[in-house]
This record gives structure tokens, C-alpha cells and sequence, in this order.
């Protein structure tokens, strides 16, 4: 079966660094994304991995492990506007397989 | 660029009634998805047209959802009848194969209640 693992809800503080992981089991594997929704707005692209290592992006960095089947997102110098839910998504066989989201609180 | 566009933003029905939801897509790109999003269910594609021709609707839930794509600028949703349990937001989404990944831009969703 197709299964994409993320925690429900995270929270972390404001100026601090927080990683966000996924865990992915999935019959092919063409690319992970990462986006972001704020609550009320449609999802907004983040990053896109395909081969392992990491993706640095500003505050934002993607990492993943193929072998492992595992990527993070690492949101580094957090500020309130980056509360929010962070989806993860397979491209399987050409199909996008999502995740649940981790809805991300950042307190002052 | 617009994005996508999609209409109507919000919708309040009756169960029973039809419902359409519109979609533009951007410009040049060449597919198109319908996704549905509820807090029990995450987001679920529903169907995805490539050059306005569907390609999988195997999410399209059940006789009462239908799509269209007459042209590369325009998509309809279809609910008929509505039924409560259709409340959500449903997202128009477009993609080209040259972006990075074929990235998909979402539009901004139309809210859909049913009472």
C-alpha cells in the first residue's frame, strides 16, 4: 500500500529551529514535496527533493533518504508567520500521494 | 501570472441542489487536478485532466461528482444533489512538466457547506 507518516501537530518558539518529519512508503518513488497551508489559504509550494541530501532554501531546508524513506523539513529562526500545517507528498508512479500535514504553534 | 482561478469562493446550499464549481487554470499549463479537503480526511484527489482530457478519476467519489474540461482555460465540478457529507474545500490545481518536479499550483479553494 501507499502510506505517507507525519506528526499531527508540533510546537516549537518563536526564533528557534524545528524539523518536521516524514516517513514514506510507497510502491515508486519519483520526488517528495513539501508544501505549506495556512489555516483558511490553499496549499503553497515549499520544496522538492529527488535525490538524497539536502535542499537549502532561506530559513527553509528539505532533506531526504531514499534507502530510509524519510525526509524532514527544517524551518530554522521561526517567526508567527510560519504557523501553519506543512504537507509532504510522494510522487508515486506519477501520482501524488499527501499526507495528513503537521500542524505547526509557535508561541512568543 | 493570476494563478488559478476558481469561483465561487464560498457556497452555502441546500441539500439536494446542484452545485458547480469553476476553475482557470494558469496559463500554458497542461494539466489540471480537482482535489477535496476535510479535517477527517486530508486532501483527496478527485480527478486530473491532462490536455482536457481526463485521465484518472478514480477519486471522483461516486455517480453524483462529475468534471468537465471543454478547454484548456476552463473546468467545472459538479455536485448533483448535494449531500451534507460534500462539505469541504475543493481545490483546482494546475501543472506543467517542465516545472521542478511538475510542481502543482493550488488555487485558493471554494468552500462548500451544505445544509
Amino acid at each position: 500500500g501507499q502510506n505517507i507518516d507525519q506528526p499531527t501537530e508540533m510546537t516549537a518558539t518563536e526564533g528557534a529551529i524545528v524539523q518536521i518529519n516524514c516517513t514514506y512508503q510507497t510502491s515508486g518513488f519519483n520526488g517528495l514535496f513539501w508544501y505549506q497551508q495556512h489555516a483558511g489559504e490553499a496549499p503553497t509550494f515549499l520544496s522538492y527533493n529527488v535525490l538524497d541530501g539536502l535542499e537549502e532554501k532561506g530559513r527553509f531546508s528539505s532533506f531526504l533518504s531514499r534507502s530510509k524513506g524519510y525526509s524532514y523539513l527544517l524551518l530554522k529562526e521561526l517567526q508567527m508567520k510560519d504557523s501553519a500545517s506543512y504537507l509532504c507528498a510522494v510522487k508515486s508512479n506519477y501520482q501524488l500521494i499527501w499526507g495528513a500535514g503537521t500542524k505547526l504553534i509557535i508561541k512568543p | 501570472d493570476a494563478g488559478v482561478i476558481q469561483s465561487p469562493r464560498h457556497e452555502v446550499t441546500e441539500m439536494g441542489q446542484e452545485v458547480t464549481l469553476r476553475c482557470k487554470p494558469i496559463s500554458g499549463h497542461d494539466y489540471l487536478f480537482w482535489y477535496r479537503q476535510t479535517m477527517m480526511r486530508g486532501l483527496e484527489l478527485l480527478i486530473y485532466f491532462n490536455n482536457n482530457v481526463p485521465i484518472d478519476d478514480s477519486g471522483m467519489p461516486e455517480d453524483r461528482f462529475s468534471a468537465k474540461m471543454p478547454n484548456a482555460s476552463f473546468s467545472t465540478l459538479k455536485i448533483q444533489p448535494s449531500e451534507p457529507r460534500d462539505s469541504a474545500v475543493y481545490f483546482c490545481a494546475s501543472s506543467y512538466p517542465e516545472a521542478v518536479g511538475n510542481t502543482i499550483y493550488f488555487g485558493e479553494g471554494s468552500w462548500l457547506t451544505v445544509v
